[in-house]
């Protein structure tokens, strides 16, 4: 049983579209995390979010954390070449400190 | 110089083979965590240690052993490999009292 599911699995968009990503689970999390990977190397952190209802910008990505902490999204405003990857999220679930559960990711192409 | 590096990077071996593969870290991190991926799962807690006398099973233990050698390096060996073993295996760490996890490169492993 997945905990954290992502959607959409895949997606493949434009230079300059916007795009949101899902992460939904039944669970609550006491933080959650997006991470970027790219072919060839480990996933790296982009945002944590620790406050229902907490949204963080971080230039054209928009992150939002669930006001019940059992969701969030990300979305990308005008995607460029350079944000395609492989966007993971992963959270941490209330008494099981450190320990990260991950999302089944979702694989962006953005084209030019 | 890389903060966490695995070896080898890519490894191909026959089944029932034994195979070892190695973390080393120069963050000074106590927790350091072994997952493996594969296409559509996300990744997969397979063990995780707290310091070097603490060693715990995640989700997908079974097949698998790790050793913590010292703070810094933390192996994880296939004592008899097997085909649907083959996965991209990561090496994590993080500091107590945090969250966020900084992943080493991968290693490829395909058993034939």
């Amino acid at each position: 049983t997945q905990l954290l599911e992502q959607s959409p699995q895949f997606l493949s968009i434009q230079e300059g579209e916007n795009l949101t990503v899902y992460c939904n689970s039944s669970s609550v999390f006491s933080s959650l995390q997006w991470y970027r990977q790219e072919p060839g190397e480990g996933p790296v952190l982009l945002v944590t979010v620790v406050t229902g209802g907490e949204v963080k910008k971080l230039k054209r990505l928009t992150f939002q954390f669930g006001d019940a902490r059992k969701d969030s999204s990300l979305h990308i405003t005008a995607a460029q070449p350079g944000d395609t990857g492989l966007y993971l999220c992963a959270g941490v679930r209330t008494g099981t400190a450190s320990k990260l559960t991950f999302g089944t990711g979702t694989r962006l192409q953005v084209t030019l | 110089d890389a903060d966490v590096t695995q070896t080898p990077r890519n490894r191909i071996t026959k089944t029932g083979k034994r195979i070892m593969l190695e973390c080393s870290q120069t963050k000074g991190h106590d927790r350091m965590y072994w997952y493996r991926q594969d296409p559509g799962l996300g990744l997969q807690l397979i063990y995780y240690s707290f310091d070097v006398k603490d060693i715990n099973k995640g989700e997908i233990s079974d097949g698998y052993s790790v050793s913590r050698q010292a703070q810094a390096k933390f192996s994880l060996s296939l004592e008899s490999a097997i085909p649907n073993q083959t996965a991209l295996y990561f090496c994590a760490t993080s500091e107590g009292g945090t969250d966020t996890q900084y992943f080493g490169p991968g290693t490829r492993l395909t058993v034939l």
